[in-house]
C-alpha cells in the first residue's frame, strides 16, 4: 500500500493564480481530511468529507473548495491564491471505527509559498 | 477559542531524561485524546491514543495520564532518546467524531545526547 500520496511536494504561486493540490488514499478509508500548517498554529482543519459525495467545512474554510467524487480521492482547489494561504498542507484519511482508535493516516504534505 | 491547549511550546531533555507535554480542554463532550508525532518534513503519525474510561495508557516508553475532573492529559516520554526529538500534538475530537481532530499547538521536544 502506498497510503497517503500528496502531488505536488513543493509549489510557488503568484497571489491571484489558482491550483488544485491533490490527495489520493488506497486504503480504502471512508474519512478524508485537509489540514494547514503553520508555525505555532498546529493543524488546523480545512475541509473534510465522510464518503464520496459529501463535504463540510472545518475551522478554517474560506479560500479553498473540495469535492469528493470517488473513495479514493480527495483535491483541494485554491481558486483565487493569497499570501495567507502560504502554509504545509497536509491530507490525511481514516476508517470508520466508532468507539476504537481509528487512527488518522497523514501524506508527505505539500509545501506552498504564495508570492 | 482554543479548544485545547498545550504546553510547553519547546522542551529540551538530556538522554535519558523524563519528557512531559500537558494538555488542557474545555469541553467534557470530548472522547478521544490522541498524541501525534511529526518528524521535520514528515506528516504527523498517531504516537498513542486514550479514551477517558481509563487514567493511563502505556506503550513501551510512552505514556499517557488523563485526568477527567482536571480535564488535562498528559504525555510522558520515559528514558528520552536522541531519535525522540520531533513535534508531538495532543488532539481531541470534534462533535464526537473520531476523524475531525482539533489539535494543540505543538511541543518541540529536544533530547540531547
Amino acid at each position: 500500500n502506498a497510503g497517503v500520496t500528496q502531488t505536488p511536494k513543493f509549489q510557488v504561486l503568484k497571489t491571484g493564480q489558482s491550483m488544485t493540490l491533490q490527495c489520493a488514499q488506497d486504503m480504502n478509508h471512508e474519512y478524508m481530511s485537509w489540514y494547514r500548517q503553520d508555525p505555532g498554529m498546529g493543524l488546523r482543519l480545512i475541509h473534510y468529507s465522510v464518503g464520496a459525495g459529501i463535504t463540510d467545512q472545518g475551522e478554517v474554510p474560506n479560500g479553498y473548495n473540495v469535492s469528493r467524487s470517488t473513495t479514493e480521492d480527495f483535491p483541494l482547489r485554491l481558486l483565487s491564491a493569497a499570501p495567507s494561504q502560504t502554509s504545509v498542507y497536509f491530507c490525511a484519511s481514516s476508517h470508520d471505527s466508532w468507539g476504537g482508535h481509528n487512527e488518522q493516516f497523514f501524506g508527505p504534505g505539500t509545501r506552498l509559498t504564495v508570492l | 477559542q482554543q479548544q485545547v491547549k498545550q504546553s510547553p511550546q519547546s522542551l529540551i531533555v538530556q538522554k535519558g531524561g523524563i519528557s512531559i507535554i500537558n494538555c488542557a480542554y474545555e469541553n467534557t463532550a470530548f472522547d478521544y485524546f490522541p498524541w501525534y508525532q511529526q518528524f521535520p518534513g514528515k506528516g504527523p503519525a498517531l504516537l498513542i491514543a486514550i479514551r477517558p474510561d481509563v487514567s493511563e495508557k502505556k506503550e513501551g516508553r510512552f505514556t499517557i495520564s488523563f485526568n477527567k475532573s482536571a480535564k488535562q492529559f498528559s504525555l510522558h516520554i520515559m528514558d528520552s532518546q536522541p531519535g525522540d526529538s520531533a513535534t508531538y500534538f495532543c488532539a481531541v475530537n470534534s462533535g464526537g467524531s473520531n476523524y475531525k481532530l482539533t489539535f494543540g499547538k505543538g511541543t518541540l521536544l529536544t533530547v540531547n545526547p
